[in-house]
């Protein structure tokens, strides 16, 4: 079946560094989502990505969607202690409205 | 106030007990989802319902059930066959409408510990 990949699964950072998490999906997606979760939190929507190749900011994170759709990333400048948490990719599961998420990058900030 | 309820935030059983955990939305959207989040690990779907008294199977639906007799409520019973029912569990709603999927609005969480 469909599956989306995420890598790393963990990672920790000095705060002030850059941080990158890659999504990768066995097929093609009409499109991806980024949600992150707080620790001890639930997901909370971040972006969605639509169109080949999109490139989109929100302050100091960056997310991409791959030229052939099946890969994206999330990019976060100088990270901040702020930014601790996970961040999940979610592709569509179907015409269903469900999502398959992946399994995660959880980000440690050390200040 | 917009948004999702679960209750209760912590919830403690026996093992071979039934419960039944609650989620309530006012958003009006017709979807619903529960998922089951363990340490360190993904979302995982064990129910999604699209319109009332209707719903399907996601990937881990042995051991669980759900309702759907309101558009606002979506309540999972956790029944005794689950084997390992330990764990956090998320509730979420979307909207339902033409190309989807769009983003989903989870609420708080419970966490259920048998033992």
């Amino acid at each position: 079946g469909q599956q989306v990949m995420q890598i790393p699964q963990y990672q920790h950072v000095q705060e002030g560094e850059d941080f990158t998490t890659y999504c990768n999906s066995s097929t093609t997606l009409s499109n991806i989502q980024w949600y992150k979760q707080r620790p001890g939190g639930h997901p909370v929507f971040l972006i969605q990505l639509v169109k080949s190749g999109e490139v989109k900011k929100q302050k100091r994170l960056t997310f991409q969607f791959g030229e052939a759709k099946k890969n994206s990333s999330l990019h976060i400048t100088a990270t901040q202690t702020t930014d601790v948490g996970t961040y999940f990719c979610a592709g569509p599961g179907g015409n269903t409205g469900k999502l398959i998420f992946g399994q995660g990058t959880t980000l440690q900030v050390k200040p | 106030d917009g948004g999702i309820t679960q209750s209760p935030k912590y919830l403690f059983r026996k093992e071979g007990q039934n419960v039944t955990l609650s989620c309530e939305q006012n958003l009006n959207h017709d979807a619903m989802y529960w998922y089951r989040q363990d340490p360190g690990q993904g979302l995982r779907l064990i129910y999604y319902s699209q319109i009332v008294n209707d719903f399907q199977k996601g990937d881990i639906a042995e051991g669980y059930s759900v309702s759907r007799e309101k558009k606002e409520s979506f309540p999972l019973t956790v029944t005794s066959a689950q084997k390992n029912p330990t764990a956090f569990y998320l509730c979420a709603s979307s909207i339902l409408q033409g190309y989807g999927p769009y983003e989903q609005y989870f609420g708080p969480g419970t966490r259920l510990t048998v033992t």
